[in-house]
């Protein structure tokens, strides 16, 4: 167990809603990341916050946005879902913003659009 | 821009064999490097990972890999494999690009361990 929880673990919705993905970081950490994986594009970071700020961002398209509360816990929104957004989503999170933090992940929410 | 590259999808070997997974990387400046293992309907556990240095790092599970500067690789290998190791492995970099500490991650070797 990493200490990284995601919620839900399987989503199942239809093209054109909007879903909200949950994680909550090991304790202690600051760091919170987003990634997506898929069978085509393999493993691809989409958001990072610390402290409740946006760091930085990757692949992340303009349909999703996501946040990073007091608590640190972060949600990711994906709205206007296409077919093309089923994938696996985890969160990870580290300490800090140390280039040689670990980054411990989440079970991942596996994301099903119909 | 940063990239690694794992140049098998997929990794056979007998019981009780050894081991070698193979990640290449290309970054400007050092890199940091890890190696992450997914076991099906699983998220990602850490395995291990190179920052500084001696070039031969230990990790979980009795995994260790070898850095090598000149050849920008950083294979993970295991004396001796079980069939409990059978898994999806990943190998890492640390984006340097960018202002924040995201990775870059290779497209996976699939590893089969055959008893």
């Amino acid at each position: 167990d990493s200490g990284v929880t995601q919620t839900p673990k399987h989503l199942i919705t239809a093209t054109g809603q909007r879903v909200t993905l949950r994680c909550s970081p090991r304790s202690g950490d600051l760091s919170v990341y987003w990634y997506q994986q898929s069978l085509d594009q393999g493993l691809q970071f989409l958001i990072q916050y610390y402290n409740g700020e946006e760091r930085a961002k990757g692949n992340i398209l303009e349909r999703f946005s996501a946040q990073q509360f007091p608590d640190l816990h972060s949600e990711l929104n994906l709205s206007s879902l296409e077919l093309g957004d089923s994938a696996l989503y985890f969160c990870a999170s580290s300490p800090g913003l140390r280039g040689a933090d670990t980054q411990y992940f989440g079970p991942g929410t596996r994301l099903t659009v119909l | 821009a940063q990239s690694v590259a794992q140049p098998e999808d997929q990794v056979n070997v007998a019981e009780g064999n050894p081991l070698t997974v193979k990640c290449t990387y290309s970054v400007s400046g050092n890199p940091y490097l890890f190696w992450y293992v997914q076991y099906p309907n699983r998220g990602l556990q850490f395995l291990l990972k190179y920052i500084t240095g001696d070039n031969l790092v230990k990790g979980s599970y009795g995994f260790e890999a070898e850095f090598n500067k000149s050849q920008t690789s950083f294979h993970l290998k295991k004396p001796s494999a079980l069939v409990s190791d059978s898994a999806l492995y990943f190998c890492a970099v640390r984006d340097l690009g960018q202002a924040g500490t995201a990775l870059i991650f290779g497209k996976g070797t699939t590893l089969s361990v055959s008893s």
